[in-house]
């Protein structure tokens, strides 16, 4: 079963627009870590958030904002008036105790179209 | 150079070539990481070294071959590839303590196309 499911494959928007990428995990364990990244056309993936099981409290970075439940498991993703330079593919990933901090499970991602 | 850079960028070679991938990180870390991208697929973890060991090998076939000379430098030794080896390979890298979860940072990539 795969750990993290992003079930929006493709995603678009005309500028301006909010925007919700959906994130959601299956874990065991009881700490774990989830991140957000983004791969723009160059190929890098550039990291955007981690955030830790213990610590449920939103997070505002400018237009971007991350809304964490455990009781649903999700960790979504919302970008306030999308702009052009957002379009991107957008990965969410989770790593677990029992599985090692190196490992990093991805999900397949959604890629997100921002219309001019 | 800043962050994390790979060579190349793209690569084209037949089945019977032998060929290297190259990963440089300029962030200090001390974990480095390969990953293979496909379409539709989730990222698959291939190899990690943490203070240049190899701490991880998720059932990569010996057609590759990773190396990390020292912890900024990790090579990706290539032969006898198949086609469906064409992928995007991404390097990565991360303070890789023990339990430590920190964020990992990507260099671009090397499009590999195996024909």
């Amino acid at each position: 079963a795969q750990k993290v499911t992003q079930a929006q494959t493709e995603i678009s928007v005309v500028e301006k627009e909010d925007v919700t990428l959906d994130c959601v995990y299956e874990t065991r364990d009881t700490t774990y870590y989830l991140f957000w990244y983004k791969q723009p056309p160059s190929g890098e993936l550039v990291f955007l958030i981690r955030r830790n099981s213990f610590d449920e409290q939103n997070e505002i970075s400018g237009r971007y904002s991350w809304n964490f439940q455990k009781s649903t498991s999700s960790f979504n993703f919302t970008i306030t008036a999308s702009q052009v330079v957002d379009s991107a593919v957008y990965f969410c990933a989770l790593s677990e105790s029992q599985t090692g901090a190196n490992n990093l499970f991805f999900g397949t991602g959604t890629r997100l179209t921002v219309i001019p | 150079e800043t962050g994390v850079t790979q060579t190349p960028r793209h690569l084209v070679m037949g089945m019977t070539n032998k060929k290297s991938l190259k990963c440089e990180q300029h962030l200090g870390h001390n974990a480095m990481y390969w990953y293979k991208q496909s379409a539709k697929k989730p990222l698959e973890l291939m190899f990690v070294y943490s203070l240049e060991e190899r701490v991880e090998n998720n059932s990569v076939p010996s057609r590759f071959s990773p190396e990390c000379p020292n912890s900024s430098h990790l090579f990706l030794h290539l032969h006898t590839l198949q086609p469906e080896d064409s992928a995007l390979y991404l390097c990565a890298s991360s303070y890789g303590t023990s339990g430590s979860h920190n964020e990992q940072f990507f260099g671009p990539g090397t499009r590999l196309t195996v024909l």
